[in-house]
């Protein structure tokens, strides 16, 4: 398996919701992380997970609260968004410090947010 | 922290013509730089990367260069098609360092 799975594709939520975005990968890979990307800019760092401890934390809104349960999966809980969070949120997972220490991302497909 | 500038932000090409996608970056700790293709709604893809102690690296149609003194390194893709019409971004990482600087995006245009 060398994918980095994402769910949900779409999802519409209002400002007062609670939701979670959920990524997967069985790769072996030992660092996750979240990026945000708006339409035509590059992607954005969110968090960083390096063997299931939170790494890097880029000055992110507490609405946004990342979870890694174990090494395979990485959440995303959302809540009380607001309009300017709608984005595509994508996952990336790779091999992480201690590997090949030239190693780039596998990325997910995303999870395209709509705050309403 | 490290700064990497892309350019140009668009590049319209006639079909079999070829491309050449320009990046800087600014700290020279950097040593690893990756490219990816991102088509419209979906996920960047690593296309080719590239090392610090290697000049030049070819995969078929595209190529990567990397000027370590002047701080640059390239995308060249020859011969394009339609198909390689996308947004591309370079990025930059320092040795074991989990955090990718990346590049302000290139869209490329493959006219038919």
């Amino acid at each position: 398996d060398t994918e980095v799975t994402q769910t949900p594709k779409h999802l519409v939520m209002g400002m007062t919701n609670k939701k979670s975005l959920k990524c997967e990968q069985h790769m072996g890979h030992r660092a996750m992380y979240w990026y945000k990307q708006k339409a035509k800019k590059p992607p954005e760092l969110m968090f960083v997970y390096s063997y299931e401890k939170l790494s890097i934390n880029e000055s992110v809104p507490s609405r946004f609260s990342p979870e890694c349960p174990n090494s395979s999966l990485l959440n995303l809980h959302l809540h009380a968004l607001q309009p300017e969070d709608s984005a595509l949120y994508l996952c990336a997972s790779s091999q992480g410090q201690g590997g090949d220490p030239f190693y780039g991302y596998t990325f997910g497909s995303g999870t395209r947010l709509t705050v309403v | 922290g490290e700064n990497v500038e892309q350019h140009p932000s668009t590049l319209s090409v006639q079909e079999g013509d070829s491309a050449v996608i320009k990046c800087t970056y600014s700290d020279s700790a950097s040593n690893y730089f990756p490219w990816y293709k991102q088509e419209l709604g979906k996920r960047p893809q690593l296309i080719i990367d590239i090392r610090s102690n290697v000049g030049e690296k070819k995969d078929q149609r595209i190529a990567v260069t990397l000027n370590k003194t002047a701080k640059h390194f390239s995308l060249h893709i020859t011969e394009t098609q339609p198909e390689d019409s996308a947004v591309y971004f370079c990025a930059a990482r320092k040795y074991n360092f989990n955090k990718f600087y990346f590049g302000s995006g290139t869209k490329l245009n493959v006219k038919p």
